[in-house]
């Protein structure tokens, strides 16, 4: 699985936009970029995945760039419960799929 | 909405005794994992387990530890003698039809 980098950490002011980047360089062309986040030592918890095209859903919008090498997970409203650390994992689907954890961004949304 | 679910939330044992962790995975799924955090580390992948096999096991599953599915709904990690440095949270996940894993809220498990 392709190795990502993000950020250490990060604010946010409440209500505002939360931009998330993470580099995947070395993806490979069916490996799928997936953002999961921890808030506190509790279970990690799915937000998003992607492949190639943007995607939206009820918590976030998956950004990838078109040559794959890169992606923003924005947080379009973000409030204190989305203090967390945030994590970009590239799997390669079809397989076991067991996810590497980095260290992930720790993101800091203040009042 | 389903979600996984873990017993106990905390457990303490003395070195050297069996600890079983059990799971309650998403009721249609068919993958599942077990993952572990030591405080203040990263979370770290410990096995894998498709149809009543393991799939893929890490390093740090050596032969102290072992799963099982013993009946349709229970999913758990046994650990026969347990070390100082087990200590930590453990993690239940199953996998949905898109590869995302759902996980559980945890057990954490101190080892006196």
């Amino acid at each position: 699985d392709a190795k990502t980098t993000q950020p250490p950490s990060m604010d946010c002011a409440e209500g505002r936009a939360a931009n998330l980047p993470c580099n995947h360089s070395t993806i490979s062309g069916n490996e799928y970029v997936y953002w999961y986040r921890q808030i506190h030592s509790q279970g990690p918890q799915y937000i998003i995945h992607g492949l190639k095209n943007n995607e939206t859903n009820e918590m976030a919008s998956l950004i990838i760039t078109e040559d794959r090498k890169s992606s923003t997970l924005i947080l379009p409203h973000a409030t204190l419960r989305d203090t967390a650390v945030y994590y970009c994992i590239v799997i390669l689907t079809g397989t076991a799929s067991k996810l590497t954890f980095g260290t992930g961004t720790r993101l800091q949304v203040t009042l | 909405e389903p979600e996984v679910t873990q017993t106990p939330s905390h457990q303490v044992t003395q070195m050297g005794q069996e600890v079983i962790l059990r799971c309650v995975p998403i009721s249609n799924h068919l993958y599942f994992y077990w993952y572990r955090q030591i405080l203040g580390q990263k979370v770290e992948f410990l096995v894998s387990f498709y149809n009543n096999e393991i799939s893929e096991k890490s390093e740090i599953f050596d032969d102290q530890f072992s799963v099982e599915r013993p009946d349709g709904s229970n999913f758990t990690l046994k650990i026969r003698s347990t070390k100082l440095e087990d200590s930590a949270m453990y993690f239940c996940a199953s996998r949905g039809t898109y590869y995302e894993q759902y996980f559980g809220p945890g057990t954490r498990l101190t080892v006196t």
